[in-house]
């Protein structure tokens, strides 16, 4: 069982936009700005596509953004393409370590 | 290019020991925390260990403290992992990861660690 909890699929067509929530509690998420998002394909490491809840790291596309309020992050994709399609992870800090979600599949129709 | 190169992993037996390694490139090793993070088969990411830059500080997650240790050689750019009495399920990929808690940028291609008899 993870610590954070995510839908476990998402889905939608191309162009359209989607949001991944990523819930935890006051003593990871809610308690620290310091959440990131990874996007993994089958067979391929995880990519670190959003940082401390809302930055994007060089080289992302601006389509993804990141945001929170209160115990809830988000992950939004927008203007969805065929390679979109992945696995996505929420991770927050918490008391010295780091809590991963279970994972979210994001399928594009 | 910054790169992360995972080795050490295969089949061992429960009980048995295993060290996996991570050769840095590209960057100032010495200057970075570096992680483990693993994923079972099928399942989803758990962060293992991570050690500070010059190696005075580790920290562990509590379903592998006191059989895991994290160690570096930073005049080699080198992580290991060194794990002992293992269990089924420590069957994973192993990744080391470059950052800080909750920061892992990039991630090695990871190894795959096979605990059965």
């Amino acid at each position: 069982q993870s610590a954070l909890t995510q839908p476990a699929s998402v889905s939608g067509s191309p162009g359209q936009s989607i949001t991944i929530s990523c819930t935890g509690t006051s003593s990871d998420v809610g308690g620290y700005n310091y959440v990131s998002w990874y996007q993994q394909h089958p067979g391929k490491a995880p990519k670190l596509m959003i940082y401390d809840v809302s930055n994007r790291p060089s080289g992302v596309s601006n389509r993804f953004s990141g945001s929170k309020s209160g115990n809830t992050a988000s992950l939004t994709i927008s203007g969805l393409q065929a390679e979109d399609e992945a696995d996505y992870y929420c991770s927050s800090y918490t008391s010295s370590s780091t809590s991963f979600g279970g994972g979210t599949k994001l399928t594009v129709l | 290019e910054v790169q992360l190169v995972e080795s050490g992993g295969g089949l061992v037996q429960p009980g048995g020991s295993l060290r996996l390694s991570c050769a840095a490139s590209g960057f100032t090793f010495s200057s970075y925390w570096m992680h483990w993070v693993r994923q079972a088969p099928g399942k989803g990411l758990v962060w293992v260990s991570r050690i500070n830059s010059d190696g005075s500080s580790t920290s562990y997650a509590d379903s592998v403290k006191g059989r895991f240790t994290i160690s570096r050689d930073n005049a080699k750019n080198t992580l290991y992992l060194q794990m002992n009495s293992l269990r089924a399920e420590d069957t994973a990929v192993y990744y080391c990861a470059r950052g800080r808690l909750a920061l892992f940028d990039p991630w090695g291609q990871g190894t795959l660690v096979t605990v059965s008899s």
